[in-house]
């Protein structure tokens, strides 16, 4: 069964540093994997997606990669600012189901 | 990117009563929407899957007569929680998928409390 592992749970950083959360599964047989962000009582918001056989994609501060051989995936923010501030989270979606990571809280400090 | 709305965002009932969650994809067709339950500080538990025109597929554990799903059409599905009681307090949210891509989009998320 597909494990999806987000570490750290929580970060904080000062506004302006560049940062990165990490995202590791057990089984590299994806389809996709999708960067969301949720603010506090939200839903979630799509920020980008990695189909299987791309490495990265980027989207403004934003940058994901895709290394599936060894089960990861990275989401750098870069020159991070106040509202950024959410929960962060990766899901893959493998065969007929997605499964989500527990999310990295990331606080950044004005 | 794509829309997908989700209505009411809060909803307080009393304890028995039932209540129902709209899940609508507004600016396409949704080929498989899913319903979640996220506790305080926690990630997604699905609930269930459900596509259009046949019954929904419900997760171990989550009583399907107590929660019951209605996806009648391409843009619209329903959670209803039925005699709702506090234990069911918690924040539900959907999530529609297209296509062939495979790519989430989310609800806003519904915050049931049940008195």
């Amino acid at each position: 069964k597909q494990e999806v592992t987000q570490i750290p749970a929580a970060l904080s950083v000062p506004e302006g540093e560049n940062l990165v959360l990490n995202c590791s599964f057990t089984d590299s047989a994806i389809y996709n994997l999708q960067w969301f962000r949720q603010d506090p009582g939200k839903g979630l918001t799509s920020l980008l997606l990695i189909q299987s056989s791309q490495r990265e994609q980027t989207s403004g501060r934003l940058n994901a990669s895709l290394d599936k051989s060894s089960g990861r995936s990275t989401l750098y923010i870069a020159a991070s600012q106040p509202g950024d501030s959410a929960t962060y989270l990766c899901a893959l979606a493998t065969g007929n189901q997605f499964y989500f990571g527990t999310g990295t809280s990331l606080t950044v400090i004005p | 990117g794509a829309v997908v709305s989700q209505h009411p965002s809060r909803v307080i009932c009393k304890s028995g009563t039932s209540v129902k969650i709209e899940c609508r994809s507004l600016d396409f067709q949704a080929t498989t929407m899913f319903w979640y339950r996220q506790f305080p500080k926690q990630s997604l538990m699905l609930m269930a899957t459900s596509n259009e025109g046949s019954k929904a597929t419900y997760e171990q554990g989550v009583e399907k007569d107590k929660f019951l799903i209605n996806h009648a059409s391409l843009t619209l599905s329903t959670l209803t929680v039925t005699s709702a009681h506090p234990e069911d307090s918690s924040f539900y949210i959907c999530s529609a998928t297209f296509g062939g891509n495979r790519e989430l989009f989310f609800g806003e998320g519904s915050r049931l409390t049940v008195l």
